[in-house]
């Protein structure tokens, strides 16, 4: 069955570094989400992508993150200059298209800002 | 999106049917009730989703009341790989909402031998 992957499954970095998250949806899949999940507390929208462009972004999306998909397979999220309230694992997801909604979620990269 | 109430945690033995409910009382009519879990903080995993009529799949069973206001997800032979938290979502399409989906705290559910 086609999965989401996400690498690196794991990355520290320190506060102020970039870091750059990536992710590949499921091919022909069209539609592409992160989230993300401070350690014990609820899985939270960041922002949706579709065709090239950022379809809706939630408040925790601000000017230090930022998405691209620059070779029609990878999908990334990049933080600019890290903080340590970044720490959580995000997650990637993707949908078929509208209409199939099922969302698939990749396993999660946990990164912790030092 | 209309709100969700789930118990924060149930316990169910191994084999027997796990029953976990969910209160949506302010659903509007274009309303989905979806449901997804997530294991021990693996990505979350789509279950099952219904507007108004019961649902059943190879993974769980969907039971939506008349009124809507309430559903129940059953897992009919829980086993210990089913300790997961669920989350019951309540949205509209796409259309209307753009795919994102809006978790709660969902209900933490252990499955004991």
């Amino acid at each position: 069955e086609p999965e989401v992957t996400q690498t690196p499954s794991h990355q520290v970095t320190q506060m102020g570094q970039e870091v750059i998250l990536r992710c590949v949806p499921i091919s022909n899949h069209l539609y592409f989400y992160w989230y993300r999940q401070i350690l014990g507390q609820k899985v939270e929208f960041l922002v949706s992508f579709y065709n090239n462009e950022i379809s809706e972004k939630s408040e925790i999306f601000d000017d230090q993150f930022s998405v691209e998909r620059p070779d029609g397979s990878n999908f990334t999220l990049k933080i600019r200059s890290t903080k340590l309230e970044d720490s959580a694992m995000y997650f990637c997801a993707s949908i078929l298209d509208r209409g199939q909604e099922t969302q698939y979620f990749g396993p999660g990269t946990r990164l912790l800002v030092l | 999106d209309a709100k969700t109430t789930q118990p924060p945690s149930m316990d169910c033995a191994e084999g027997r049917a796990a029953n976990l409910p969910c209160n949506h009382s302010t659903i509007s009519g274009n309303e989905y009730v979806y449901w997804y879990r997530q294991i021990h903080s693996q990505g979350p995993q789509y279950i099952i989703h219904g507007l108004k009529n019961n649902e059943t799949n190879e993974m769980a069973s969907l039971i939506i009341t008349e009124d809507r206001k309430s559903s129940t997800l059953i897992l009919p032979h829980a086993t210990l790989r089913d300790t997961a938290v669920y989350y019951c979502i309540v949205r509209t399409t796409f259309y209307n909402q753009g795919g994102k989906l809006i978790f709660g705290q969902g209900t933490e559910l252990s499955v004991k031998p």
